[in-house]
């Protein structure tokens, strides 16, 4: 079965971090590059980074370069997504998903959901 | 950065009626625009890529045109499923962004 499952998220302090996992099954997960899309609650959809397939490139939206580093293990099929220093605005549910020949979104994990606060 | 805006923010219609969604981009993109369509609860699922391109599996009622700076979706006779929320996305330019979204709700 084609699919992206994300795990790692929880509750965390101001100032704390979180690595966030993606394991994807059913397709050759080498061959694509992935995002991280997250969603407030109640809120839009934010794009937050884009790792190419082979790793060497990666991209990050303004919100969240220097505190969030993306990363992937093509040997065991998945995806990081390394937060620090967190502020309550990061709440949300994140989602990990696929690229579409750069960059479209057509495979997305059901979502993990991270809760900053004291 | 480029800003997407969408058009209206909610709009009322009955199973059976054409729905129209807009979606706009501070700058031109050319074709690079994609939608998405997001059930409560559950994650986007991608419906139209390049515009007007359907992605697999979504049904030929779903139809996207446009480019430049103007896009639209329609969804040519709405299902009970179809009640959703859809976002418009862009992939010209670094960072990708997405529109604020369109709640389809019953009338």
């Amino acid at each position: 079965q084609v699919q992206l499952v994300e795990s790692g998220g929880g509750v965390v302090q101001p100032g704390g971090s979180l690595r966030l996992s993606c394991g994807a099954s059913g397709f050759t997960f080498s061959k694509f590059g992935m995002h991280w899309v997250r969603q407030a609650p109640g809120k839009g959809l934010e794009w937050m980074t884009f790792l190419r397939s082979d790793g060497t490139i990666e991209y990050y939206a303004d919100s969240v370069e220097g505190r969030f580093t993306i990363s992937r293990d093509n040997s065991d099929n998945t995806l990081f997504l390394q937060m620090n220093a967190l502020r309550a605005e990061d709440t949300a549910v994140y989602y990990c998903a696929r690229d579409l020949r750069g960059p479209y979104l057509d495979l997305w994990g059901q979502g993990t959901l991270v809760t900053v606060s004291s | 950065e480029i800003v997407l805006t969408q058009s209206p923010g909610t709009l009322s219609l009955s199973p059976g009626e054409r729905a129209t969604l807009s979606c706009r981009a501070s700058q031109s993109i050319s074709t690079y625009l994609a939608w998405y369509q997001q059930k409560p609860g559950q994650a986007p699922r991608l419906l139209i890529y390049d515009a007007s391109k359907r992605a697999t599996g979504i049904p030929a009622r779903f139809s996207g045109s446009g480019s430049g700076t103007d896009f639209t979706l329609t969804i040519s006779s709405l299902e009970s499923e179809d009640f959703a929320v859809y976002y418009c996305q862009q992939r010209n330019n670094w960072p990708v962004t997405f529109g604020p979204g369109t709640k389809v709700d019953i009338k």
